[in-house]
């Protein structure tokens, strides 16, 4: 079966330091995997996806995300938070009949 | 102008009440599906659809209904609505090419059921 695994709920991040948020993944074909970011109050906005090729994949507002198959993860990073990245990030692995698989979430609080 | 939308934003209901939540969508796509998403649970898949005539049920459908009325509509049905449908509502799209594809939001409606 197809799941994805987000440890903690809550981040805390100071204003200009390292943004790193886990994802590991279980799928039995290999895997679509996606970030999304959900601002407050508004729906979920795609930050970036891995499909095939390129395991490091770049997204918007300096998020990059880097696919490795034998440690079944997706990390994703930013190099350095800014104010406005606070907001809940998902993590998502898209399953039989193009469905998606979604984690628990990361609420990320940005420190100043 | 968005291409998903959601009506209404926010509805407050009463325990027993049907309530019908709506998704619009302008961006063409065949695919659409309704989630519903929980503090701390993620976002649930609760129907979806890849045409007018093609309707799925997700992983958490007990106690919902949805009609696609058309390519660009797709309403979520709760027929007698209990405390625990509490929730954020959400309605995505997909263009369905490739069999593999990402999915677009709406902004949410919020139903808070007394």
């Amino acid at each position: 079966a197809q799941s994805v695994t987000q440890l903690g709920s809550h981040v805390s991040v100071s204003e200009g330091a390292l943004v790193l948020l886990r994802c590991n993944y279980s799928s039995s074909v290999p895997p679509y995997l996606f970030w999304y970011v959900q601002y407050p109050n508004q729906g979920l906005q795609l930050l970036l996806k891995y499909t095939t090729g390129a395991t490091l994949v770049k997204g918007i507002n300096g998020f990059e995300a880097e696919f490795k198959k034998s440690e079944t993860s997706f990390h994703l990073t930013k190099p350095s938070a800014h104010m406005s990245d606070a907001a809940e990030y998902f993590c998502a692995v898209l399953y039989g009949n193009n469905r998606l698989a979604f984690g628990k979430g990361n609420q990320v609080v940005v420190i100043p | 102008d968005a291409d998903v939308t959601q009506t209404p934003r926010n509805r407050i209901t009463k325990t027993g009440k049907r309530i019908m939540l709506e998704c619009s969508q302008t961006k063409g796509h065949d695919r659409m599906y309704w989630y519903r998403q929980d503090p701390g649970l993620g976002l649930r898949l609760i129907y979806y659809s890849f045409d007018v005539k093609d309707i799925n049920k997700g992983e958490i459908s007990d106690g919902y209904s949805v009609s696609r009325q058309a390519q660009a509509k797709f309403s979520l049905s709760l027929e007698s609505a209990i405390p625990n449908q509490t929730a954020l509502y959400f309605c995505a799209t997909s263009d369905g090419t490739g069999g593999r594809d990402t999915q677009y939001f709406g902004p949410g409606t919020r139903l808070t059921v007394l």
